[in-house]
């Protein structure tokens, strides 16, 4: 997306490893960063999810944090399976209602 | 399954043609989005509904509209259509207006092949 930058492209870890995907935005007024995953042949679907209020947010084995100042947000997978495996995308949206995702992250969990 | 439904799954048409493409949210959401996912431009936010009226725009070309009809669906329109314009086109729809305060919930998309 024009406002989202996303890194890195592909990421290939070992099962059980960790999993980092991390998102920069240029848009001050974004106050809501959502994660979704999009498994082959689907439509995204939210994994997780942070408001500007927050610092960080935690779902089990999932985890984002938001550096506000710095204007970047982290998604954090912790003892990666390979169902984790897909294609992650970042996003963010304002009050005014604009919404931009990432350009994603194709993650590969080998067995 | 979301509770999105569009149809059709795939559609296959060639250059100057024009095709709809339609959406059904869930039930009780009030909110519909198109996006537009294609290989080189990942996802690209189109266009925003909310209880039949348009509430925002996105990158969406002068050649492609959409509405939002009484009982909530939507349809995108898509015209004289190029074929830089195949692509997997998502609908998602929300509870609310803000996107700032409520999940999208997506359907499962339309794949547009334009020969």
């Amino acid at each position: 997306g024009e406002n989202v930058e996303q890194h890195p492209s592909t990421l290939s870890v070992q099962e059980g490893d960790s999993a980092v995907i991390k998102c920069t935005y240029s848009d001050s007024a974004s106050n809501y960063f959502p994660w979704y995953k999009q498994e082959l042949g689907k439509g995204p679907q939210l994994i997780i999810d942070i408001r500007s209020n927050v610092g960080e947010k935690k779902d089990q084995r999932i985890a984002v944090t938001l550096n506000k100042t710095a204007k970047h947000f982290s998604l954090h997978i912790t003892e990666t399976q390979p169902e984790d495996s897909a294609v992650y995308f970042c996003a963010e949206g304002n009050n005014f209602n604009k919404f931009y995702f990432g350009s994603g992250t194709k993650l590969n969990v080998k067995p | 399954d979301s509770g999105v439904t569009q149809t059709p799954k795939h559609l296959i048409t060639a250059t100057g043609q024009r095709v709809t493409l339609r959406c059904s949210p869930r039930s009780g959401d009030l909110s519909v989005y198109w996006y537009q996912q294609s290989l080189d431009q990942g996802l690209q936010f189109l266009i925003q509904y909310y209880n039949g009226e348009e509430r925002a725009k996105g990158n969406i070309l002068e050649r492609f509209s959409a509405q939002q009809f009484p009982d909530l669906h939507s349809e995108l329109n898509l015209s004289s259509l190029e074929l830089g314009d195949s692509a997997l086109y998502f609908c998602a729809s929300s509870v609310s207006a803000a996107t700032s305060y409520n999940e999208q919930f997506f359907g499962p998309g339309t794949r547009l092949t334009v020969l």
